[in-house]
């Protein structure tokens, strides 16, 4: 198993460039979501989803979009990159209220 | 939404020591998870806490769920260089998957 992917593993971009961020699993899993990585504000959610066809916002869903098509796949869009969308990303899932989460190596991105 | 206290946010320490740091909320929590960040890497999961007062203990690390079901506690003993990372604390307030993440501990372990 490959568990959690995430490509690209680096990004720049500039300031109104759109781009997706991909992440597929291979456990099988329904539930996936979104986090991004921000110095000493920890893990924050952008947007999950609990089966294919199903997603949610999270906590910090402004400016991005998602869909959720597969099981498999779950991708993060970027309509019009902003500095303040500088991050790492990292994508996550898991079984259905299981509640532990298994996540892909990140996405580093840097909006200039 | 859900807060989550995690301290101390960084630590430095001398390879041997133990190590203990802990995670509040305001909020009841049914899951404690626990998970480590090495640079460049996702969070890997440490240990998984389901009752109140459970104690867990994966190698040198022991985990305990606060009796109150507002808190939790990581202890790493006998410290070693390759316990160096960011420690995050991740509660989860209901039966579904969503997850609430305390904003890490740092940790340094000085050979």
């Amino acid at each position: 198993n490959a568990g959690v992917t995430q490509t690209p593993k680096f990004q720049v971009l500039k300031t109104g460039q759109s781009m997706t961020l991909q992440c597929a699993q291979d456990m099988n899993h329904e539930y996936m979501s979104w986090y991004r990585q921000d110095p000493g504000m920890g893990l924050r959610l952008i947007h999950y989803s609990v089966g294919a066809g199903i997603t949610d916002q999270g906590e910090v869903p402004n400016g991005y979009n998602v869909s959720r098509s597969t099981t498999e796949d779950f991708p993060l869009r970027l309509l019009s990159a902003a500095p303040s969308q500088t991050s790492v990303y990292f994508c996550a899932s898991s079984f259905p209220g299981a509640g532990v989460q298994f996540f892909g190596p990140g996405t580093r991105l840097t909006v200039l | 939404g859900q807060q989550l206290n995690q301290s101390p946010q960084s630590m430095f320490i001398q390879e041997g020591e133990d190590v203990s740091m802990n995670c509040t909320s305001s909020s009841i929590f049914n899951t404690w998870l626990w998970y480590k960040q090495e640079p460049g890497e996702g969070p890997v999961l440490l240990i998984a806490l389901y009752k109140a007062g459970e104690l867990t203990s994966n190698g040198r690390l022991t985990a305990q769920f606060g009796i109150t079901r507002k808190d939790s506690f990581l202890n790493i003993s006998a410290s070693i260089p390759s316990d160096v990372g960011i420690y995050f604390c991740a509660g989860r307030i209901t039966s579904g998957s969503r997850l609430t993440f305390g904003e890490g501990t740092q940790l340094t372990v000085n050979p």
